[in-house]
């Protein structure tokens, strides 16, 4: 029931691109993207219903494949402050509560 | 707003002894939920509530694990006995509805020893 992230982690440049991906065996009916920063809490980013649109914040992106229960996290022109790990959450209908994934760990260098 | 306000945000005690974390949730925010977070396990969910209602407690590890919402702006997680196992940082969130995000409390870090 836990979906599942890829990669485990990334490495980038200033100003480089990032996909990062999460997967569900299950129908899903929401995906949300946090990041959490070490020593902080996670933090929201954006969410994706079932039968909404892609959402942007910024340079980070998002979209959701219903079909296939995949979600992907885009990031753009990276930046230092996007350095963290990257967490999907999940949940096969309303009113559940999300089920994370293992997350991601990227990391931003100049 | 002050946000999803969490007390301890350190608890440091000995195996067998009760402990008890709090949680204030976001006012009008009607969901709560209870997560642990390890290196190994990730962020587990423990329980939610919605209305102050008890969903799904189906992850609470074990009878020693114990959670109320008697209202809508006050929760509490209670280990009782703790154990060196238990040892995790214990995150609360809250949440209006199903269309919104979560927002994290800062955590309570739990050393059990």
């Amino acid at each position: 029931q836990q979906p599942v992230q890829s990669p485990q982690a990334v490495i980038l440049r200033e100003g480089e691109d990032a996909v990062i991906n999460c997967s569900s065996s299950k129908a899903l009916y929401s995906v949300h993207w946090y990041r959490q920063k070490h020593g902080e809490a996670p933090v929201f980013l954006m969410i994706l219903l079932k039968g909404g649109e892609q959402k942007g914040h910024e340079k980070i992106s998002a979209s959701f494949n219903e079909k296939k229960q995949q979600s992907s996290l885009y990031l753009t022109a990276s930046q230092l402050s996007y350095s963290g790990t990257y967490f999907c959450g999940t949940s096969p209908q309303a009113g559940t509560a999300l089920i994370f994934g293992k997350g991601t760990t990227l990391s931003v260098s100049s | 707003d002050a946000g999803v306000i969490q007390s301890p945000r350190h608890e440091v005690t000995e195996m067998g002894q009760e402990v008890t974390l709090r949680c204030k949730p976001i006012s009008g925010h009607n969901s709560l939920f209870w997560y642990r977070q390890t290196m190994m396990r990730g962020l587990e969910l423990l329980i939610y509530f919605n209305n102050n209602v008890p969903i799904d407690d189906s992850g609470m590890p074990e009878d020693r694990f114990s959670a109320k919402m008697p209202n809508a702006s006050f929760s509490t997680l209670k280990i009782q006995p703790s154990e060196p196992r238990d040892s995790a940082v214990y995150f609360c969130a809250s949440s209006f509805g199903g269309y919104y995000g979560y927002t994290f409390g800062s955590g309570t870090r739990l050393t059990v020893v």
